[in-house]
């Protein structure tokens, strides 16, 4: 079974920094691309990131871009997003989601995780 | 690129409820369905435009053309009320786009 569980999240004051971390388990990690999608309470869902198997390809929202950096271990199974400058507005649940295909990136999300939740506010 | 869905769309059990996604050209794309219920995570109900993943209900069925992909639901239940997102990847940025969803609502 697929699992993918998410931590890290919690209040940090805007400018403040955070690491989140997914462990993922049930498939072959490396097989796959992973992504970050993040949704503020009550709106709608934007992607964030997302990062090859090898992690040879990056590609950032550009809401996000040089403040936030993805990042994988797959010797660890595990997807993290180092968060950097954070700004009230990056407040939301973030997911970790898996891609559909093994290999080749198809930017279908087959599998998400619960969800951490990142709180910026002074 | 932007995605743009109805806000809302209402539907009694047992008909058929309709969720479009609007974008430039969106034909040539390929279209992938979410269903988000309350306090869940988003589940993959149709991608590549008109394919299910496994334990998905043949009820749930995909179309796209030209400017409008659409989300078909029949015999609608109670237990599809629910968030629906549509999600493009777009080739010319490299980034993947949602729409903003549509609640459908179960009469």
């Amino acid at each position: 079974e697929v699992q993918l569980v998410e931590s890290g999240g919690g209040l940090v004051q805007p400018g403040g920094s955070l690491r989140l971390s997914c462990a993922a388990s049930g498939f072959t990690f490396d097989d796959y691309a992973m992504y970050w999608v993040r949704q503020t309470p009550g709106k709608g869902l934007e992607w964030v990131s997302g990062i090859s198997r090898k992690s040879g390809t990056i590609a950032y929202a550009d809401s996000v871009k040089g403040r936030l950096t993805i990042s994988r271990d797959n010797a660890k199974n595990s997807l993290f997003l180092h968060m950097n400058s954070l700004r009230p507005e990056d407040t939301a649940f973030y997911y970790c989601v898996k891609d559909r295909a093994p290999i080749v990136g198809t930017k279908i999300f087959d599998y998400w995780g619960q969800g951490t939740l990142v709180s910026v506010s002074s | 690129y932007v995605l743009t869905q109805p806000p809302s769309v209402s539907v009694a059990p047992g008909q058929t409820a309709r969720i479009t996604c609007g974008g430039n050209n969106i034909g040539s794309n390929s279209v992938h369905w979410y269903q988000q219920k309350p306090g869940q995570a988003p589940v993959l109900v149709v991608y590549n435009d008109f394919d299910r993943p496994s334990g998905i209900p043949e009820r749930f069925s995909g179309s796209n053309s030209a400017n409008t992909a659409t989300l078909t639901i029949s015999r609608v239940e109670g237990g599809d009320e629910a968030d629906y997102y549509c999600q493009v990847w777009d080739g010319a940025s490299d980034h993947v786009v949602f729409g903003g969803g549509t609640k459908l609502t179960v009469l």
